[in-house]
Order: structure tokens, then C-alpha cells, then sequence
């Protein structure tokens, strides 16, 4: 158990629709990131909040965005759903803002699925 | 763009053979590589990471080796178990986030 918490484990819904997923950092982390794994593909960054403010950004597409709160935990919101967004999606916390000197912990994923 | 390769892309080894796989990234602006465990149904779990060219890591019976020069990192399994069996990630880690490679699937059958 990494100490990263997820919600929901499980999304299905339709396309157009919004959804927001939920992660809580590690106790202590700061930073939250956000990873899309679609088939065949790696685990591709979306965005970095440190201490509540966005750090990064990666291949986010502009219907999704995030926010972490001053308790530290973060959402990430996905709109006008297409059949395309369905994916896992993880996130991961660490301790510092910069992700090439800390290990990062990820929570046990968002499984989406767009219909 | 930033490529990180990973190679063989899978793997199938008896329990007790030796075995190791490679993740090759670009060679400057190095900051540093990472390494991580995903077992099947569950989350990626940190291994190591690495800063300093020459590195050296080991964590049982696992190690890894990084060459920053020439832009590659090798992870090694000495007396591979089936609880060994999952994807090995590895990621690149530029000024602002990982870049992960597509992994090496790696199978060991008793």
C-alpha cells in the first residue's frame, strides 16, 4: 500500500459527460501528479500541483483540468467526454516539487471507461 | 521530443536464471532515471532512482546500473523468482517531469 488513495476505482459513463477523479497524496507529500495509461501506450503525464499550485504541464488536453486543495488533495476533472478518454488514470504524489529527485507513490488508479 | 526506450519489450525466463533489460534515454540535460515495479492489477512501485553517471543501486536481488554519457541504464534480476514477474518501468526525468518508457514485460515461469 503506497499511502496514495484513489476515487473512484471504477468510472463508466457516456460520451459528452463530465467526471471529476479523486486522489489524497502520501501524508506529507506536497506534490500530486497526474498520469493518463491508455492501451498500448506509456504512462503519459498530465499535470503537477506542489503545495496548491500547478507546477507542470503535459499532454493535457484543454477538457480536463485539475486543482489541489489547501488539505492537499486533487481532482482531476474531464469534460465532453470522448470515446478516446477511456483509460486508467493515476496519480502519484511525492515529497518534493521536482519530480527528477524524489521517487514518486502512486495511488491504485481511476479505471475510465467512455461509452 | 524526448524518447525513452525500453528493450527487450518482453521477456519469458525459468525461475533461478539471471536476467537483465535496458532503457535507453537522451544523453543531455540528464537530471535523473528512474525505476519502477508494476505488478498486474496493481500500481507502479518505486525502485530506484538514479542521478550520478557510474550509479550504482541494489535493493536484493535487484540492481541497476546508469550511464549518463552515452544515455543508458541497465536493470538487473539475479536468481529470478515468480514473485519477480511484472512490468519494469523506466523514466527520464527532465526539468519538469517523468517521461516513462513502454516498459519490459518480464515472465518467470517455475
Amino acid at each position: 500500500d503506497s499511502g496514495v488513495t484513489q476515487t473512484p476505482k471504477h468510472l463508466i459513463t457516456a460520451t459528452g459527460q463530465r467526471v471529476t477523479l479523486r486522489c489524497s497524496p502520501r501524508s506529507g507529500d506536497l506534490s500530486v501528479y497526474w498520469y493518463q495509461q491508455s492501451l498500448d501506450q506509456g504512462l503519459q503525464f498530465l499535470i503537477q500541483y506542489y503545495n496548491g499550485e500547478e507546477r507542470a504541464k503535459g499532454n493535457i488536453l484543454e477538457r480536463f483540468s485539475a486543482q489541489q486543495f489547501p488539505d492537499l488533495h486533487s481532482e482531476l476533472n474531464l469534460s465532453s467526454l470522448e470515446l478516446g478518454d477511456s483509460a486508467l488514470y493515476f496519480c502519484a504524489s511525492s515529497r518534493g516539487d521536482v519530480p527528477s529527485s524524489y521517487e514518486q507513490y502512486f495511488g491504485p488508479g481511476t479505471r475510465l471507461t467512455v461509452t | 521530443i524526448l524518447n525513452v526506450e525500453q528493450s527487450p519489450q518482453s521477456l519469458h525466463v525459468q525461475e533461478g536464471d539471471s536476467t537483465n533489460f535496458t532503457c535507453s534515454f537522451p544523453s543531455s540535460n540528464f537530471y535523473a532515471l528512474h525505476w519502477y515495479r508494476w505488478e498486474t492489477a496493481k500500481s507502479p512501485e518505486a525502485l530506484f532512482v538514479m542521478t550520478l553517471n557510474g550509479d550504482e543501486k541494489k535493493k536484493g536481488r535487484i540492481s541497476a546500473t546508469l550511464n549518463t554519457k552515452e544515455g543508458y541504464s541497465y536493470l538487473y534480476i539475479k536468481g529470478s523468482q515468480p514473485e519477480d514477474s511484472a512490468t519494469y518501468l523506466c523514466a527520464f526525468a527532465s526539468t519538469d517531469k517523468l517521461i516513462f518508457g513502454t516498459g519490459t514485460r518480464l515472465q518467470v515461469f517455475p
